[in-house]
């Protein structure tokens, strides 16, 4: 089956620019997670969605990042204005219903570059 | 609150030699441990889980064993290959929410 699709896979820009970054899961799958890997750190979980629903947002800075999944399958996560401490690669995941007995699948990420 | 530490990397090893990487965790009530593998220029991948203490999870000849007494999640493979070289994430599963570690790097040389 398809893995977990995400686009651009490099992405440079300068303070105070917007970009958006999209995520196609794997067909089926209602759970959705977008998370932040900071150079050095661990994934963090910024968004999780159960189909177009959002579960769990505690952890986006919502002054800036916003994220949709419109008719529950495809998500887009967009940072507006982008700043230098937003360089990190945005990682997409997917996984059936969600939970710790299901798994969960990776996409390969975007690397962001905040010049 | 929830969080989990690792020991830092990177970590070298010859091949054939036995590989041990640390994790420990603090969490309230009864999280999910799990072990993630990063190969190069690959995205995140499930690589075993165990759900209640005492459990251990197995795959590809790496295993971990949950250690509530010592809030523990050691990972371990008695003979390590070149193709084990990656980075490695210990993570929780707790109250919905996963929480990683800062990931452990391991090259293994011929």
């Amino acid at each position: 089956e398809a893995g977990v699709a995400q686009s651009p896979r490099y992405k440079i820009i300068e303070k105070r620019q917007s970009v958006a970054f999209w995520c196609n899961p794997i067909s089926g799958h209602a759970t959705l997670y977008w998370y932040q890997q900071i150079l050095g750190q661990g994934p963090k979980l910024l968004i999780q969605f159960q189909n177009n629903g959002v579960v769990d947002d505690s952890q986006l800075p919502k002054d800036r990042f916003s994220a949709e999944r419109l008719k529950g399958v495809d998500s887009t996560l967009k940072i507006q204005p982008a700043k230098l401490e937003d360089s990190a690669v945005y990682l997409c995941a997917s996984s059936w219903a969600g939970g710790a007995k299901d798994t969960q699948y990776f996409g390969p990420g975007t690397r962001l570059t905040v010049l | 609150g929830n969080s989990v530490t690792q020991m830092e990397g990177p970590v070298t090893l010859s091949e054939e030699a036995f590989l041990t990487i640390n994790c420990t965790y603090t969490a309230t009530g009864y999280p999910s441990l799990f072990w993630y593998v990063q190969y190069p220029g690959e995205g995140l991948q499930l690589l075993l889980k165990a759900t209640k203490a005492d459990d251990k999870g197995s795959n590809k000849g790496f295993e971990a064993t949950y250690r509530k007494e010592t809030t523990s999640f050691h990972l371990e493979k008695g003979s390590v290959q070149v193709s084990d070289s990656a980075v490695y994430f210990c993570a929780l599963y707790n109250f919905n929410k996963f929480y990683f570690g800062s990931g452990t790097k391991l090259n293994v040389k011929p």
